[in-house]
């Protein structure tokens, strides 16, 4: 299976950039997708196929990378973004995601 | 507005079985592959099961193949997922997810319900 290895926790102030990586163990083209997950919630689906931005999600959030380096990119940072960004890849059989990256705010 | 509904979760002993259900509306529910992904307590995210269209393909990880079954009713806008000999490690909120457009891979979970607890334990 593709192991997708996300950092575990990071900590930003608001209004400060961050940039959330996951390296995959072999190639997934543009197939990586991103989502953010708050404390008691579902996750939501924040980018899909590495650089599209979800329905809905604000332009602060945006993803970049293709083959096995991806980044989700929050600009500025908000207090409300405060939640666990999990990546997943689609390209190889089974699917699957990232441990997750735990985002707080300072 | 796209919404999912997931019932059934509950406890249950080890090697019993239980089944899910999930409600969906807001979209139309026979042109979209759906899926279940489940998340350990404090745990990543796994995906669990995937199911096309018309019902006639169904896709899943060697960790539950051969114990759990997932299929759908488009007449109701239900999902479902059977699941026997439970284990412990099958202990989970289990959420269901509408994927993007497209088949099985190459896809995306673009929508997911709130998830319901399945608790495995003697």
């Amino acid at each position: 299976d593709t192991v997708l290895t996300q950092s575990p926790a990071l900590a930003v102030s608001p209004g400060e950039r961050v940039s959330i990586s996951c390296r995959a163990s072999e190639g997934v083209n543009s197939y990586m997708h991103w989502y953010q997950q708050k404390p008691g919630q579902q996750p939501k689906l924040l980018i899909y196929k590495a650089s599209n931005l979800a329905s809905g999600v604000p332009a602060r959030f945006s993803g970049s990378g293709s083959g096995t380096d991806f980044t989700l990119t929050i600009d500025p940072v908000e207090a409300d973004d405060t939640a666990t960004y999990f990546c997943q890849q689609s390209w190889n059989d089974p699917p699957t995601f990232g441990g997750g990256t735990k985002l707080e705010l300072k | 507005e796209v919404q999912l509904v997931e019932s059934g979760g509950g406890l249950v002993q080890p090697g019993r079985s239980l089944k899910l259900s999930c409600a969906a509306s807001g979209f139309t529910f026979s042109n979209y592959y759906m899926a279940w992904v489940r998340q350990a307590p404090k745990k990543g995210l796994e995906w669990v099961a995937t199911i096309s269209t018309s019902g006639s393909r169904t896709y899943y990880p060697d960790s539950v193949k051969g114990r759990f079954t997932i299929s759908r009713d488009n007449a109701k806008s239900s999902l479902y997922l059977q699941m026997n000999s439970l284990k412990s490690e099958d202990t989970a909120t289990y959420y269901c997810a509408r994927q993007g457009y497209g088949s099985y891979l190459y896809n995306w979970f673009a929508y997911w319900g709130q998830g319901t607890l399945v608790t495995v334990s003697s």
